[in-house]
């Protein structure tokens, strides 16, 4: 089955800095890649997700990149918040399949 | 808005004792997802229906059962919740697997307590 790994575990960046975060997966025919945000007890929220047809998606300050080839895909966020600090989920799926794999998560801080 | 809705929003039950969690959702999505997250974790997904048809995860345990009486509703059913059955539940939607990609909305989760 799909394997998703997720780097850093833990992120502290200055505002206004940008922060990423990796993900790099298994299954070649995984083919949708969202990206969740999860504040404390709260459910995740999806944010931004990109598709197998396409390199890179940008969302405001929020973009993603996909490689394919490397099977990894990228959160990007430029000109963090503090609002930005959360939890951040990346997942994998692929075709016809209701299923989603995460990865282990990244606790994203943004220090004023 | 359209939207998935959990109640109750937080939850303690004795242990042994049966809880039962409820999720329902405007989106009018048919598949339905039941997932246990634990701190600091992802979530696990314990099991989910599409349409009426019912599929379990392998590793999950047969004291978590669910129930779907409509498109709208699911339950989750937890038989002798013990401690280590304390978590988020996070139910979640999805439009049909028949479509290339599977965007899932989640809920905001019940906190379930076990004393």
């Amino acid at each position: 089955g799909e394997n998703v790994e997720q780097h850093p575990s833990t992120l502290s960046v200055q505002e206004g800095d940008s922060a990423v975060i990796k993900c790099t997966y298994s299954d070649s025919a995984s083919n949708y890649f969202p990206w969740y945000k999860q504040e404390l007890g709260k459910g995740p929220q999806l944010i931004i997700d990109i598709r197998s047809n396409v390199g890179e998606k940008k969302d405001q300050r929020i973009a993603v990149t996909l490689n394919k080839t490397a099977k990894h895909f990228s959160l990007h966020i430029t000109e963090t918040q503090p609002e930005d600090s959360a939890v951040y989920f990346c997942a994998a799926s692929g075709f016809g399949n209701e299923k989603l794999t995460f990865g282990t998560g990244t606790r994203l801080t943004i220090i004023p | 808005d359209a939207m998935v809705i959990q109640n109750p929003r937080y939850q303690v039950t004795q242990f042994g004792k049966p809880v039962t969690l409820s999720c329902s959702q405007t989106l009018n999505h048919n598949v339905m997802y039941w997932y246990q997250q634990k701190s600091s974790q992802a979530p696990k997904l314990l099991f989910h229906y599409y349409d009426k048809d019912f599929n379990n995860e392998a590793d999950t345990p047969d004291n978590f059962q669910s129930r779907r009486p409509n498109t709208s509703f699911c339950f989750l059913d937890i038989r002798s919740p013990g401690l280590g059955d304390a978590a988020m539940y996070l139910c979640a939607t999805s439009v049909s697997a028949g479509v290339v990609y599977n965007e899932q909305f989640f809920g905001p989760g019940t906190r379930l307590t076990v004393l």
